[in-house]
């Protein structure tokens, strides 16, 4: 069974730049959560997802969204990007909606120059 | 707010030392602890979930408990491999009543052969 999938593996932009990340979850799971992760935050929530509705949403400013499509996979945009925003994005997927039991893709590595 | 605490930031063992590690709470209404393990490069990786006070799982040379303010994880004879950085999650309900994830920072552990 295929994991969740994240891409691109890494990406660099500009700030003032706008940037759209993808998530394949594992065949069947319909909770998707997309979380940000740097070295001295750790793990921030950013939105989760379930049958294409966001069900959940961090502390994040209005230039961080997402969305689902119907087959589950799910992307996240931010735009006006700023140089804090440089970390690594890591998506999860779960059979079960707001669950703590997650798998997680291997996440897109943003740089911001 | 939700507080999760990781000690020690960084454990360097000997392979064999058996230690453990600490995972701090401070929630409302907790409804599930987790624990992760995480790779250089990888998204983090599901080892347990404890549920309520007294409880304990164990997985080859791992062993989580639970108690109302804490989690241990503990490791027995470690080998090389087991070196992670080993991230604890603390479900609640939030106060829109939907359930809410807080990551601890984790901690990084190396098992020197």
């Amino acid at each position: 069974k295929a994991g969740v999938t994240q891409t691109p593996r890494y990406l660099i932009k500009t700030r003032g730049q706008q940037v759209t990340l993808s998530c394949s979850p594992i065949s069947g799971h319909r909770s998707v959560s997309w979380y940000q992760q740097t070295p001295g935050q750790g793990l921030q929530f950013l939105f989760e997802y379930f049958s294409e509705t966001q069900r959940n949403k961090g502390n994040f400013p209005g230039r961080f969204s997402g969305r689902q499509f119907s087959n589950s996979r799910s992307e996240m945009n931010v735009s006006t990007l700023e140089l804090g925003d440089s970390a690594l994005y890591l998506c999860a997927s779960s059979p079960i909606v707001d669950s703590g039991w997650m798998f997680f893709g291997s996440g897109t590595q943003l740089s911001v120059l | 707010e939700d507080q999760v605490t990781q000690s020690p930031e960084a454990l360097r063992l000997q392979e064999g030392e058996s230690s453990s590690l600490n995972c701090s709470y401070t929630v409302s209404g907790l409804r599930g602890l987790f624990w992760y393990r995480q790779d250089p490069g990888k998204g983090p990786e599901f080892l347990f979930t404890l549920y309520s006070a007294g409880e304990e799982k164990e997985k080859e040379r791992l062993k989580a408990t639970l108690t109302k303010k804490e989690s241990f994880l503990h490791i027995t004879a470690p080998k090389p491999e087991d070196s992670a950085t080993y991230l604890c999650a603390v479900q609640a309900v939030s106060n829109f009543g939907n359930e809410k994830l807080t990551f601890g920072t984790g901690t990084r552990l190396t098992i020197i052969p």
